[in-house]
């Protein structure tokens, strides 16, 4: 397994400013993901992080609101711009361990964030 | 639109019976994997059946997947209060050379001691 780490654990943020989540694996992955949870509702992807390329972004999500970074194999960081209450959910980040024929996700533990 | 409906959408039971969830999802898919997620926090892979098995054990986990259905359906037996969480089935569908893994809605599931 991979063991991941998220900061900040939780935010509250006014409307309109921006907000940087971290995410930091233990070992070097080639795929990491981003989703965003919103209350009560299931995971939706936003976005697939490969270093040294940009991200790949899924249907309604654009990089100008959900900047990605990924400089190298171990660390990511998502960007929620200009965040209104819509915004708020859970984000979760989350590697791709490839191994004996099967594809699995590990998560992070999410950041929580409210919008104000 | 989603790939992966579940139901119920809420489970409840005594501790110690048996809890099915069922998940139904659109396209053809690579595999199936089924999450936990305990109160909001991030979700812990639980099992993962290919698209050419039809039945998987883990423990007190058994799940199905019939492809002619479109379906999958997650048994935990002997349930315990800590089952108590909510449950996720994600479909695998090939994407660019990847895998791209798309959840279902999933149900809540409270066991009552």
């Amino acid at each position: 397994s991979a063991v991941i780490s998220q900061k900040p654990s939780r935010d509250i943020c006014q409307r309109g400013t921006s907000l940087t989540i971290q995410c930091q694996v233990d070992s070097q992955v080639t795929m990491m993901f981003w989703y965003r949870q919103q209350p009560g509702q299931s995971l939706t992807l936003i976005a697939t992080a490969n270093q040294g390329s940009e991200a790949t972004y899924e249907s309604g999500f654009v990089i100008d609101k959900f900047p990605i970074s990924r400089p190298n194999l171990t660390f990511s960081t998502l960007t929620v711009s200009n965040m209104s209450p819509e915004d708020s959910s859970i984000y979760l980040c989350s590697v791709e361990r490839l191994g004996l024929g099967r594809n699995e996700q590990f998560f992070g533990p999410g950041t929580r964030l409210t919008v104000l | 639109s989603q790939q992966g409906e579940e139901d119920p959408q809420a489970l409840s039971i005594q501790e110690g019976e048996n809890a099915t969830m069922n998940c139904s999802y659109k396209t053809s898919i690579n595999n199936l994997q089924w999450y936990r997620q305990n109160s909001g926090r991030g979700l812990v892979h639980l099992i993962l059946i290919r698209s050419n098995e039809r039945e998987k054990h883990s423990g007190r986990l058994r799940v199905t997947l019939d492809t002619s259905k479109k379906s999958s359906s997650l048994l935990i037996t002997a349930s315990r209060a800590a089952d108590t969480a909510s449950y996720f089935c994600a479909t695998a569908v090939p994407n660019f050379g990847n895998e791209k893994l798309t959840f279902g809605t999933g149900t809540r599931l409270t066991i009552i001691p």
